[in-house]
């Protein structure tokens, strides 16, 4: 199946800095979601996007749908060290009511 | 909150065994999924249930089988494990309507066929 492709693959960043990483798609998606997975554990649910445009934000998190459908964005504030993990984005195209379409992953490492 | 547990989380068996890996949620959630994950080839669905006794085939559906015969339970079965099916497999729900998108992942099962 298809997969969304998700930038950058992976990133080294200081504690303290901000993150930023996106997800873009050549179809449109009704719905964007951002999931963490931390080794050996399954995938968690972060942020959920509904509307083009929209802005949400969990925390230090913040998560965009971009306006054209077609991508959205997560930023992490202020990094610390349990923000360690795999970040995947997923999509629902309009086709499906609930099936998942997964993006490639950002692997973030935080070093002190 | 959301609780989806799978009944084991490493497993280890034999080539040619029969292997089921059960999923339970607790959210009364209609859709359930069975993934699995390995390393550059990311999630891949390999079946789902939109309604007890209903199953659809995902993208890799070759090799397993499912069951569903009580909405909060999903079964997965590996009719006759292959060492290609040493894996990660992760199990999700989500309700219908409003909010299908959000899937609620369990912890995973680290499956190894020797």
């Amino acid at each position: 199946g298809q997969q969304l492709n998700q930038s950058p693959q992976s990133m080294f960043i200081q504690e303290g800095e901000d993150v930023s990483m996106n997800c873009t798609s050549s179809s449109i998606f009704n719905t964007w979601l951002w999931y963490k997975q931390e080794p050996g554990e399954g995938p968690v649910l972060l942020i959920a996007l509904y509307k083009a445009g929209e802005l949400t934000s969990n925390g230090r998190l913040t998560a965009q749908f971009g306006i054209t459908r077609k991508d959205s964005f997560l930023n992490i504030s202020a990094s610390i060290p349990s923000d360690v993990g795999i970040y995947f984005c997923a999509g629902v195209p309009p086709t499906t009511a609930s099936k998942l379409t997964f993006g490639t992953g950002t692997r973030l490492q935080v070093t002190l | 909150d959301v609780k989806v547990t799978q009944s084991s989380r490493y497993l280890v068996k034999r080539t040619g065994e029969k292997v089921f890996l059960e999923c339970v949620q607790d959210m009364d959630h209609e859709n359930m999924f069975w993934y699995r994950q390995d390393p550059g080839l990311g999630l891949r669905l390999i079946y789902f249930s939109y309604d007890v006794k209903m199953k659809e085939k995902g993208d890799i559906p070759e090799g397993y089988s499912v069951s569903r015969e009580k909405k909060e339970r999903f079964s997965l079965i590996l009719e006759s494990a292959s060492t290609n099916q040493t894996s990660m497999y992760l199990c999700a729900s989500t309700r219908a309507g409003q909010g299908a998108g959000e899937q609620y992942f369990g912890p995973g099962t680290r499956l190894t066929v020797t």
